[in-house]
């Protein structure tokens, strides 16, 4: 069974552009949730969608947003990068049905504002 | 609030020696916990979690944690860590979203 899947794992992009990552997560999950981790400040809850759905938020500014599809792969956007939002992007997929529900990542996104 | 927190940052231990990672949590539901491992350019790898019922839970690679409510807390160990294990490891808790600790980073010295 395939694991959760980011795309792309590596990318460098210029101040004031935006970026666009992908997550298929695990095969019969419906929920994906994202989180940035930076040395700085950890690990932090970005979002969570749920049967296309977004169903919790964060404490990030409008320009991070997110969307998930009819088969459950999701997307998130930065739009006006600042050079504060160089981090490691992950998704991480569960069934979502309970709060008991295993969570699963993915490897990562790697974003570099320069 | 609502917090995680993993009082070491740093640990060094001995191949072989045994281990123990604390992490306590701040929440006044029942939590569900996990831990993570994070090796170096990698995302997270699901170790362990705690939903309910036995206290102590088995995990992959050897790792158990034991579940302590009037501690709150929910520390993982090995009893005997090999050099592969060096990682950095993440304590959660689950309230709609997890919340993280800031990780510990283990150093396994040959």
């Amino acid at each position: 069974k395939a694991g959760v899947t980011q795309t792309p794992r590596y990318l460098i992009k210029t101040r004031g552009q935006q970026v666009t990552l992908s997550c298929s997560p695990i095969s019969g999950h419906r929920s994906v949730s994202w989180y940035q981790q930076t040395p700085g400040q950890g690990l932090q809850f970005l979002f969570e969608y749920f049967s296309e759905t977004q169903r919790n938020k964060g404490n990030f500014p409008g320009r991070f947003s997110g969307r998930q599809f009819s088969n459950s792969r999701s997307e998130m956007n930065v739009s006006t990068l600042e050079l504060g939002d160089s981090a490691l992007y992950l998704c991480a997929s569960s069934l979502g049905t309970t709060s008991g529900n295993t969570i699963y990542f993915g490897e990562g996104s790697w974003l570099t504002v320069v | 609030a609502q917090s995680v927190t993993q009082p070491d940052i740093h640990i060094t231990v001995s191949e072989g020696a045994s281990l123990e990672l604390r992490c306590n949590y701040s929440y006044g539901a029942t939590p569900y916990l996990f831990w993570y491992v994070q090796s170096p350019g990698q995302g997270l790898q699901l170790l362990l979690k705690y939903f309910s019922g036995d206290t102590l839970v088995q995990g992959i690679k050897g790792f158990e944690a034991e579940f302590k409510r009037s501690q709150s807390s929910f520390n993982l160990r090995k009893p005997s860590v090999h050099w592969s294990d060096a990682a950095e490891y993440f304590c959660a808790v689950y309230t709609g979203k997890l919340i993280f600790g800031q990780g510990t980073t283990l150093q396994v010295k040959p």
